[in-house]
């Protein structure tokens, strides 16, 4: 079955300073896979997504997410932090044929001034 | 605006009391989809719709049961709510389950039963 694995429960970051969210996959075939960002109270944004193509993904708020085949991984990116990213964070896979998104437990962001 | 409208926002109920969490999409979308949302465990599909009068269970449905007798609507029904069952609780709607053109989420119900 199709899992989706985020091993970080919390991270850290000081504002200002790089992110890097990982998120790896089980799945056969190319997932289409994304990135959800919860904050505190509110439900899900969208932040990107990978179908096909490029490897290297632009989403929005200035994430970025780099899809890595042979390692089934799809690690979020931010070069510089800001105090309102502060969320949680869930990384999701898909494809032609599921019934569902498989979710990821998230990863909750703590940024400190 | 192409929204998904959860009502509730928020409910807090007894054991035993029947509640009813309400749906509704305005997109035309064909699938629907019941998750809840609990720490430490991320997203679980509860039910979901591939279309009218077409229901199936997710992965955790035990104590849920949903319908959809209209397109726009899929409402999460808990028939006797116990306290596990207190949870965040998403719809979600699509043209395609498996993601390619996106997922709309309603904004949630946070439930509590005591």
């Amino acid at each position: 079955a199709q899992s989706v694995t985020q091993p970080d429960i919390h991270i850290t970051v000081s504002e200002g300073a790089s992110l890097e969210l990982r998120c790896n996959y089980s799945y056969g075939a190319t997932p289409y896979l994304f990135w959800y960002v919860q904050s505190p109270g509110q439900g899900l944004q969208l932040l990107l997504k990978y179908f096909s193509g490029d490897t290297l993904v632009q989403g929005i708020k200035g994430f970025e997410a780099e899809f890595k085949r042979s390692q089934s991984s799809f690690n979020l990116r931010k070069p510089s932090v800001h105090w309102s990213d502060a969320a949680e964070y869930f990384c999701a896979v898909g494809n032609t044929g599921f019934q569902k998104l498989v979710f990821g437990t998230g990863t909750r962001l703590l940024v400190s001034p | 605006e192409a929204q998904v409208t959860q009502n509730p926002r928020y409910l807090i109920t007894v054991t035993g009391k029947k509640l009813t969490v309400t749906c509704s999409q305005n997109m035309n979308h064909e699938y629907m989809s019941w998750y809840r949302q609990d720490p430490g465990l991320g997203l679980r599909q509860i039910y979901y719709s591939m279309n009218v009068e077409v229901t199936d269970k997710g992965d955790v449905p035990e104590g849920y049961k949903v319908s959809r007798k209209e397109k726009r609507n899929f409402p999460l029904i808990l028939e006797s709510p116990s306290p596990n069952q207190t949870s965040l609780y998403f719809c979600a709607s699509s043209y395609d389950p498996g993601g390619k053109y996106g997922y709309t989420f309603g904004s949630g119900t946070r439930l509590t039963v005591v």
